[in-house]
Protein backbone atom coordinates (compact mmCIF):
# COMPACT_ATOMS: atom_id res chain seq x y z
CA UNK A 1 0.00 0.00 0.00
CA UNK A 2 0.86 3.58 -0.07
CA UNK A 3 2.06 4.03 -3.13
CA UNK A 4 2.80 7.39 -5.15
CA UNK A 5 2.74 7.71 -9.00
CA UNK A 6 4.46 10.31 -11.28
CA UNK A 7 3.84 10.99 -14.59
CA UNK A 8 6.26 11.15 -16.59
CA UNK A 9 9.37 9.74 -15.40
CA UNK A 10 11.42 12.45 -17.66
CA UNK A 11 10.71 15.06 -19.95
CA UNK A 12 12.96 17.22 -22.37
CA UNK A 13 11.21 19.97 -23.95
CA UNK A 14 12.50 23.36 -24.97
CA UNK A 15 12.62 26.49 -23.80
CA UNK A 16 10.10 28.51 -23.22
CA UNK A 17 7.66 25.88 -23.05
CA UNK A 18 5.44 24.09 -20.17
CA UNK A 19 5.55 21.35 -18.42
CA UNK A 20 2.98 19.56 -16.52
CA UNK A 21 3.68 16.30 -14.48
CA UNK A 22 1.17 14.41 -12.28
CA UNK A 23 1.05 13.05 -9.14
CA UNK A 24 -0.66 10.22 -8.31
CA UNK A 25 -1.69 8.88 -5.09
CA UNK A 26 -2.74 5.00 -5.90
CA UNK A 27 -4.61 3.40 -3.10
CA UNK A 28 -5.07 6.35 -0.42
CA UNK A 29 -6.47 9.56 -0.33
CA UNK A 30 -4.02 12.25 0.17
CA UNK A 31 -5.34 15.73 1.79
CA UNK A 32 -2.13 17.05 1.58
CA UNK A 33 0.63 16.57 -1.18
CA UNK A 34 4.15 18.04 -1.35
CA UNK A 35 6.46 18.70 -4.58
CA UNK A 36 10.15 18.87 -4.37
CA UNK A 37 12.98 19.76 -6.16
CA UNK A 38 16.55 17.92 -6.09
CA UNK A 39 19.93 19.37 -8.34
CA UNK A 40 22.59 16.99 -8.62
CA UNK A 41 24.65 16.03 -5.97
CA UNK A 42 22.61 18.30 -3.54
CA UNK A 43 19.81 17.28 -0.88
CA UNK A 44 15.59 17.95 -1.81
CA UNK A 45 14.37 21.23 -1.48
CA UNK A 46 10.40 21.66 -1.00
CA UNK A 47 8.98 23.80 -3.24
CA UNK A 48 5.27 23.80 -2.26
CA UNK A 49 2.79 22.41 -0.03
CA UNK A 50 -0.64 21.69 -1.60
CA UNK A 51 -4.19 21.02 0.08
CA UNK A 52 -7.14 19.13 -1.90
CA UNK A 53 -9.59 22.16 -2.84
CA UNK A 54 -7.13 25.04 -1.65
CA UNK A 55 -4.48 27.12 -2.97
CA UNK A 56 -1.33 25.86 -2.58
CA UNK A 57 1.62 26.93 0.08
CA UNK A 58 4.84 27.81 -1.62
CA UNK A 59 8.27 28.19 0.00
CA UNK A 60 10.40 31.72 0.28
CA UNK A 61 11.83 32.08 -3.43
CA UNK A 62 9.80 29.86 -5.09
CA UNK A 63 7.75 31.85 -8.04
CA UNK A 64 4.13 30.62 -7.61
CA UNK A 65 3.39 32.03 -10.92
CA UNK A 66 6.04 29.88 -12.38
CA UNK A 67 5.36 26.56 -10.75
CA UNK A 68 1.58 26.64 -10.93
CA UNK A 69 0.23 23.69 -8.14
CA UNK A 70 -3.41 22.15 -8.40
CA UNK A 71 -4.84 19.68 -6.29
CA UNK A 72 -8.01 19.35 -7.13
CA UNK A 73 -8.71 15.65 -6.01
CA UNK A 74 -8.04 13.68 -3.18
CA UNK A 75 -5.19 11.37 -5.21
CA UNK A 76 -4.41 13.91 -8.26
CA UNK A 77 -2.27 16.93 -7.88
CA UNK A 78 -0.40 18.69 -10.69
CA UNK A 79 2.72 20.68 -10.95
CA UNK A 80 2.69 22.82 -14.29
CA UNK A 81 6.34 24.66 -15.17
CA UNK A 82 5.61 27.34 -17.69
CA UNK A 83 7.96 29.01 -19.59
CA UNK A 84 10.84 26.20 -18.64
CA UNK A 85 14.28 27.51 -19.18
CA UNK A 86 17.42 25.33 -18.99
CA UNK A 87 18.11 26.23 -15.23
CA UNK A 88 14.76 24.81 -14.19
CA UNK A 89 16.17 21.22 -15.51
CA UNK A 90 15.72 19.37 -12.40
CA UNK A 91 14.84 16.10 -10.97
CA UNK A 92 11.15 16.85 -9.66
CA UNK A 93 9.64 14.59 -6.89
CA UNK A 94 6.19 14.71 -5.20
CA UNK A 95 5.16 13.09 -1.65
CA UNK A 96 1.86 12.44 -0.10
CA UNK A 97 0.85 12.00 3.22
CA UNK A 98 -1.33 9.15 4.28
CA UNK A 99 -2.03 9.81 7.48
CA UNK A 100 -1.89 13.08 9.53
CA UNK A 101 -1.84 10.87 12.96
CA UNK A 102 1.61 9.15 11.72
CA UNK A 103 2.69 12.05 9.44
CA UNK A 104 4.70 9.38 7.48
CA UNK A 105 5.01 11.23 3.64
CA UNK A 106 5.13 8.75 0.57
CA UNK A 107 7.25 9.42 -2.14
CA UNK A 108 6.62 9.23 -6.26
CA UNK A 109 9.83 7.94 -8.06
CA UNK A 110 10.44 11.34 -9.54
CA UNK A 111 10.43 12.87 -12.88
CA UNK A 112 13.73 14.47 -14.40
CA UNK A 113 13.24 17.74 -16.43
CA UNK A 114 15.41 18.55 -19.21
CA UNK A 115 15.24 22.01 -20.58
CA UNK A 116 17.45 22.52 -24.01
CA UNK B 1 12.55 22.43 12.73
CA UNK B 2 15.16 21.52 14.87
CA UNK B 3 18.76 20.54 13.15
CA UNK B 4 20.34 17.63 12.64
CA UNK B 5 23.86 16.43 11.76
CA UNK B 6 24.75 12.74 10.05
CA UNK B 7 28.15 11.72 8.64
CA UNK B 8 28.53 12.35 4.64
CA UNK B 9 29.19 9.13 4.21
CA UNK B 10 29.72 5.85 5.68
CA UNK B 11 30.60 2.37 4.63
CA UNK B 12 29.40 -1.65 4.73
CA UNK B 13 30.24 -4.78 4.00
CA UNK B 14 26.74 -7.14 2.77
CA UNK B 15 25.29 -9.01 5.39
CA UNK B 16 26.92 -7.28 7.99
CA UNK B 17 25.11 -4.81 10.78
CA UNK B 18 25.10 -1.06 9.85
CA UNK B 19 24.40 1.09 12.87
CA UNK B 20 23.71 5.08 11.01
CA UNK B 21 24.24 7.90 13.87
CA UNK B 22 22.34 10.88 14.17
CA UNK B 23 22.63 13.91 16.10
CA UNK B 24 19.75 16.24 17.23
CA UNK B 25 20.61 18.28 20.30
CA UNK B 26 18.41 20.68 20.09
CA UNK B 27 15.38 18.38 19.41
CA UNK B 28 12.25 19.38 20.96
CA UNK B 29 10.01 17.30 23.32
CA UNK B 30 7.43 17.16 20.69
CA UNK B 31 9.61 16.25 17.76
CA UNK B 32 9.43 12.96 16.08
CA UNK B 33 12.74 11.67 14.50
CA UNK B 34 12.01 10.46 11.33
CA UNK B 35 14.13 8.30 8.63
CA UNK B 36 13.70 8.37 5.07
CA UNK B 37 16.12 6.94 2.29
CA UNK B 38 16.95 7.93 -1.37
CA UNK B 39 18.42 5.24 -3.43
CA UNK B 40 20.43 6.78 -6.83
CA UNK B 41 17.70 8.46 -9.33
CA UNK B 42 14.33 7.29 -7.25
CA UNK B 43 12.21 9.39 -4.83
CA UNK B 44 12.76 9.12 -1.19
CA UNK B 45 11.58 6.10 0.67
CA UNK B 46 10.06 6.01 4.43
CA UNK B 47 12.04 3.96 6.56
CA UNK B 48 11.09 4.14 10.15
CA UNK B 49 10.20 6.90 12.84
CA UNK B 50 10.02 7.27 16.86
CA UNK B 51 9.75 9.61 19.72
CA UNK B 52 11.03 8.31 22.78
CA UNK B 53 11.10 4.24 22.62
CA UNK B 54 13.11 2.30 20.48
CA UNK B 55 11.32 0.77 16.81
CA UNK B 56 11.33 -1.71 14.91
CA UNK B 57 9.63 -2.65 11.88
CA UNK B 58 10.42 -4.94 8.66
CA UNK B 59 13.15 -2.45 7.12
CA UNK B 60 15.24 -1.16 10.33
CA UNK B 61 15.25 -0.53 13.55
CA UNK B 62 15.48 2.93 15.29
CA UNK B 63 17.34 3.07 18.72
CA UNK B 64 17.09 6.86 20.15
CA UNK B 65 19.18 8.04 22.71
CA UNK B 66 17.64 8.31 26.63
CA UNK B 67 17.72 12.56 26.13
CA UNK B 68 16.83 11.57 22.92
CA UNK B 69 19.86 14.17 21.98
CA UNK B 70 21.10 11.14 18.98
CA UNK B 71 19.38 8.22 17.68
CA UNK B 72 20.60 5.25 15.37
CA UNK B 73 19.46 3.99 12.64
CA UNK B 74 19.87 0.11 12.26
CA UNK B 75 20.06 -2.06 9.44
CA UNK B 76 20.61 -5.62 10.48
CA UNK B 77 21.61 -7.31 7.55
CA UNK B 78 23.04 -4.80 4.66
CA UNK B 79 22.13 -5.58 1.37
CA UNK B 80 23.84 -4.12 -1.91
CA UNK B 81 20.41 -2.61 -2.39
CA UNK B 82 20.46 -0.60 1.00
CA UNK B 83 23.01 1.54 -0.93
CA UNK B 84 21.31 4.84 -0.80
CA UNK B 85 21.45 8.39 0.64
CA UNK B 86 19.41 8.07 4.64
CA UNK B 87 18.29 11.33 6.10
CA UNK B 88 17.53 11.49 9.71
CA UNK B 89 14.81 14.32 9.94
CA UNK B 90 13.27 15.60 12.99
CA UNK B 91 9.46 16.94 12.20
CA UNK B 92 7.41 18.69 15.09
CA UNK B 93 3.81 18.44 15.39
CA UNK B 94 1.19 21.39 15.20
CA UNK B 95 1.09 22.84 12.26
CA UNK B 96 -0.97 22.02 9.08
CA UNK B 97 1.66 21.28 6.85
CA UNK B 98 3.76 18.73 8.27
CA UNK B 99 6.86 19.40 6.05
CA UNK B 100 9.75 17.45 5.87
CA UNK B 101 13.51 19.42 5.80
CA UNK B 102 15.69 17.52 4.33
CA UNK B 103 19.55 18.04 4.99
CA UNK B 104 22.84 16.17 3.22
CA UNK B 105 22.29 12.50 4.57
CA UNK B 106 24.48 9.91 5.10
CA UNK B 107 25.48 8.34 1.72
CA UNK B 108 25.69 4.57 2.77
CA UNK B 109 28.23 1.82 0.50
CA UNK B 110 27.89 -1.38 0.70
CA UNK B 111 30.71 -3.44 -0.30
CA UNK B 112 29.83 -7.18 -1.82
Amino acid sequence: GAVVSQHPSWVICKSGTSVKIECRSLDFQATTMFWYRQFPKQSLMLMATSNEGSKATYEQGVEKDKFLINHASLTLSTLTVTSAHPEDSSFYICSARQDPSTDTQYFGPGTRLTVL
Amino acid sequence: DAKTTQPNSMESNEEEPVHLPCNHSTISGTDYIHWYRQLPSQGPEYVIHGLTSNVNNRMASLAIAEDRKSSTLILHRATLRDAAVYYCILRGIGGSNYKLTFGKGTLLTVNP
